[in-house]
């Protein structure tokens, strides 16, 4: 049991290029979601999917896009890479919520992206 | 913009002194979670909080729920120099069925 994998682990960019982001997790959770984390900011939610074939955008979706084709993979893309966003980039999936409540998020290692 | 907030943005103490964050919500919230970050590394699940008035406690950890549901706080009894970190805490609405994440309160523990 892996958890929550992401890879690269670093990434360097230039500006105006694509790449996409990679995460995977194999505890069977519906939801998935994208953050990054930038210093004095904490996490922000860039997009997230309750389940195959449905996503959602976050807090700052602008410049990414997801697709969630199987439960296991959330792959993000940068359409177009700037220097706002140099960032670490925080992959979580958990179950999804019933009731009253909800579960608890598990984090990938994270990918340190630059944009220069 | 930002609708958790979190205080103090950085604390440092003296191993074996107390230490406490806050976070305060604009609008009430149905949970928070709070996470550990150590250094380089990424956020690990601490405990979550549901009902009005919650107390938990894990350890030297004490973690409260207010009664209106839109603040919480962390306390640590007696730092461990193993306490190092950042502490996030997490409100979850299921209107808007996201996290919103507090800025964080990074510990430092002078030993």
């Amino acid at each position: 049991n892996a958890g929550v994998t992401q890879t690269p682990k670093f990434q360097v960019l230039k500006t105006g290029q694509s790449m996409t982001l990679q995460c995977a997790q194999d505890m069977n959770h519906e939801y998935m979601s994208w953050y990054r984390q930038d210093p004095g900011m904490g996490l922000r939610l860039i997009h997230y999917s309750v389940g195959a074939g449905i996503t959602d955008q976050g807090e700052v979706p602008n410049g990414y896009n997801v697709s969630r084709s199987t439960t296991e993979d959330f792959p993000l893309r940068l359409l177009s890479a700037a220097p706002s966003q140099t960032s670490v980039y925080f992959c979580a999936s958990r179950l999804f919520q019933t009731g009253t409540g909800t579960y608890e998020q598990y984090f990938g290692p994270g990918t340190r992206l630059t944009v220069t | 913009g930002q609708q958790v907030m979190q205080i103090p943005q950085y604390q440092h103490v003296q191993e074996g002194e107390d230490f406490t964050t806050y976070c305060n919500s604009s609008t009430t919230l149905s949970n928070i979670q709070w996470y550990k970050q150590r250094p380089g590394g990424h956020p690990v699940f601490l405990i979550q909080l549901v009902k009005s008035g919650e107390v938990k406690k894990q350890k030297r950890l004490t973690f409260q729920f207010g009664e209106a549901k839109k603040n919480s706080s962390l306390h640590i009894t007696a730092t461990q120099t193993t306490d190092v970190g950042t502490y996030f805490c997490a409100g979850f609405r299921f209107a808007g069925n996201q996290f919103y994440f507090g800025t964080g309160t990074s510990l430092t523990v002078i030993p």
